[in-house]
């Protein structure tokens, strides 16, 4: 159980364009997801906190008109990368827990590489 | 807010051998300390974690203590295997959100 998955796996764009990545909890409901961005070497920076039905929240530091995030149902998060240019260019991972309050594990996505030319 | 620091950056032990990890984090108000390994490319693991009330936890090779009053927690491994080589990542949560806070990782490797 506690299975997470993301679509897709890897993805290469042009710089400009946008690109969306879909994190899905596959047999459980999700009330919060997360989204974290890991680059080569270093460790997973959390970008937002999303809960079903409400907007994000953002880490300092992380536009939110550039990542896009909507939480639309209990079993899915979007992450939309807008205008994305080279230096967007990492791995993204999306993770999501079971409950609520006293329970704290979260499972989480096999990440999404995403390359921009 | 949270701040997790996590030392070595690196560490190379002999198969066999016992490796320390360690973290320090900021906010008192922590009470969730889980531990990943992370193999390239791949997603984080978790394979152990420890909550406020308890100041050490152990599964088989695998130990992690916490002191709350040094706001300290460290990452035991006995009888390193070369499949142990990973990087291993600490994190820090406070109950409510759940959000995690991650250390600085360590490349781990264990040499045959």
């Amino acid at each position: 159980g506690a299975v997470v998955s993301q679509h897709p796996s890897w993805v290469i764009c042009k710089s400009g364009t946008s690109v969306k990545i879909e994190c899905r909890s596959l047999d459980f409901q999700a009330t919060t997801m997360f989204w974290y961005r890991q680059f080569p070497k270093q460790s997973l920076m959390l970008m937002a906190t999303s809960n079903e039905g409400s907007k994000a929240t953002y880490e300092q530091g992380v536009e939110k008109d550039k990542f896009l995030i909507n939480h639309a149902s209990l079993t899915l998060s979007t992450l939309t990368v807008t205008s994305a240019h080279p230096e967007d260019s990492s791995f993204y991972i999306c993770s999501a827990i079971t409950g609520t309050s006293g329970v704290n594990e979260q499972f989480f996505g096999p990440g999404t590489r995403l390359t921009v030319l | 807010g949270e701040n997790v620091e996590q030392h070595p950056s690196t560490l190379s032990v002999q198969e066999g051998d016992s490796a320390v990890i360690k973290c320090t984090y900021s906010d008192s108000a922590s009470n969730y300390f889980p531990w990943y390994k992370q193999e390239l490319g791949k997603r984080p693991q978790l394979i152990i974690d420890i909550r406020s009330n308890v100041g050490e936890k152990k599964d088989q090779r695998i130990a992690v203590t916490l002191n709350k009053t040094a706001k300290h927690f460290s990452l035991h491994i006995t009888e390193t295997q070369p499949e142990d080589s990973a990087v291993y990542f600490c994190a820090a949560s406070v109950n409510q959100g759940g959000k995690l806070i991650f250390g600085q990782g360590t490349e781990l490797s264990v040499k045959p």
